[in-house]
């Protein structure tokens, strides 16, 4: 099956640090990646829909400037949480559509886990 | 508005079958997605129907009425491993998919 991969899946950063994530399809091309944001015991919100070789389209209340999102290649989608503080310690999930897939089957990452102290 | 609404939490019993549903409202439909979360994890794909009807694959089916807003997921032979949160999630007009707040399933030995 299809495989998304996320880094880094774990980090630990100082409040006001920024912090970049990727998310990779290792064997195809997406050209929308999702970017959800996930609290304890919550489902997914969606953050933003990232499109290859275009802005990023971001969801009510999510801050552009301080989630910068850049989906450079159609295999590369990178979130970055500049200026980072406590309140944006969470679990951030990527996932990636299929290019021509008939369905709207989602390939998601792993994961990645930010720990702002 | 678009809304999805399942159950907060549900129990079984190990070797048992239990049934999630989940009903939708949205601005157009491409279809409903199951997916399961274990805690800590991604989640991962279950099931996808767009055609009313019901889809087996292995232990779990997935059921969908279009006409009712309706879906549910049926997990048989349950084992402990299925402990996990199953999120059900439609898909809207524009492709964009609205998702439920999870059903927790604590499965008992």
């Amino acid at each position: 099956g299809a495989v998304v991969s996320q880094h880094p899946s774990w980090v630990i950063c100082k409040s006001g640090t920024s912090v970049k994530i990727e998310c990779r399809s290792l064997d195809f091309q997406a050209t929308t990646m999702f970017w959800y944001r996930q609290f304890p015991k919550k489902s997914l919100m969606l953050m933003a829909t990232s499109n290859e070789g275009s802005k990023a389209t971001y969801e009510q209340g999510v801050e552009k400037d301080k989630f910068l999102i850049n989906h450079a290649s159609l295999t590369l989608s990178t979130l970055t949480v500049t200026s980072a503080h406590p309140e944006d310690s969470s679990f951030y999930i990527c996932s990636a559509r299929m290019a021509g897939a008939d369905t709207g089957e989602l390939f998601f990452g792993e994961g990645s886990r930010l720990t702002v102290l | 508005g678009q809304n999805i609404d399942q159950p907060t939490e549900m129990t079984a019993t190990e070797g048992a079958i239990v049934q999630i549903n989940c009903t939708y409202q949205t601005s157009g439909f491409n279809g409903l997605f199951w997916y399961q979360q274990h805690a800590g994890e991604a989640p991962t794909f279950l099931s996808y129907n767009v055609l009313d009807g019901l889809e087996e694959k292995g232990r779990f089916s997935s059921f969908l009425s279009r006409s009712k807003g309706y879906s549910y997921l049926l997990l048989k032979e349950l084992q402990m491993k299925d402990s996990a949160s199953y999120l059900c999630a439609a898909m809207d007009s524009n492709y964009q998919l609205i998702w439920g707040a999870g059903t927790k399933l604590i499965i008992k030995p």
